[in-house]
């Protein structure tokens, strides 16, 4: 089953705008991690950021914010003010601590794209 | 403080042979996970070396296989290659631990003919 879903496949917008990236993940444990990267044309994964199951205090980075529910079991991204630097693929994952789970399971990915 | 480096960066194989693959880990870092991209799609899980050890494996057959050296860097093969192997193997690696922030390579792009 898939335990990381990203239901939007792709984004575009006029730069400036804003755009809501949405990540759904599922688990039974009570620790886990929430990730999201940045993939760019390249094929490097950017590391943007890690929230544990027991911090759900949104957190802003410059343009990015990130809102943690685990009512509803999401981790939504944020991107204010959308340049064109920001296209590129983003991907939200998942890492439970159950015994012997190291992996980071990953969603389906959301392809944004910035027009100018 | 080079960050996780991959090598080679495109590869063209014929159906059948094998391949080497080779991550050097982030400095600091003592564990390292490979993943393989297909066009489109999340990364999926192989599997993760420590202690050169492999600690866990993915949904992946027996073709593939890996190493990691004492020096933390690691190989992937993969025998017997199919058209399905076609796809961008990541690398990450880490510190040790749960949960721990995962640095990913640029990849190697793999062509399977």
């Amino acid at each position: 089953a898939q335990k990381v879903t990203q239901a939007q496949t792709e984004i575009s917008v006029v730069e400036k705008e804003d755009v809501t990236l949405d990540c759904v993940y599922e688990t039974r444990d009570t620790t886990y991690y929430l990730f999201w990267y940045k993939q760019p044309p390249s094929g490097e994964l950017v590391f943007l950021i890690r929230r544990n199951s027991f911090d759900e205090q949104n957190e802003i980075s410059g343009r990015y914010s990130w809102n943690f529910q685990k009512s509803t079991s999401s981790f939504n991204f944020t991107i204010t003010a959308s340049q064109v630097v920001d296209s590129a693929v983003y991907f939200c994952a998942l890492s439970e601590s159950s015994s012997n789970d190291y992996k980071l399971s990953f969603g389906a990915g959301t392809t944004v794209t910035v027009r100018a | 403080d080079a960050g996780v480096t991959q090598s080679p960066t495109h590869l063209i194989k014929t159906r059948g042979q094998q391949v080497t693959l080779r991550c050097s880990p982030k400095s600091g870092h003592d564990t390292v996970s490979w993943y393989q991209q297909a066009l489109g799609q999340g990364p999926q899980f192989i599997f993760q070396y420590y202690e050169e050890e492999e600690r866990q494996r993915g949904n992946f057959p027996d073709r593939f296989s890996g190493h990691q050296f004492p020096n933390y860097s690691s190989e992937l093969n993969v025998n017997a290659l199919l058209l399905g192997d076609s796809a961008l193997y990541l690398c990450a690696s880490s510190p040790e631990g749960f949960g721990t922030e995962a640095f990913f390579g640029q990849g190697t792009r793999l062509t399977v003919v």
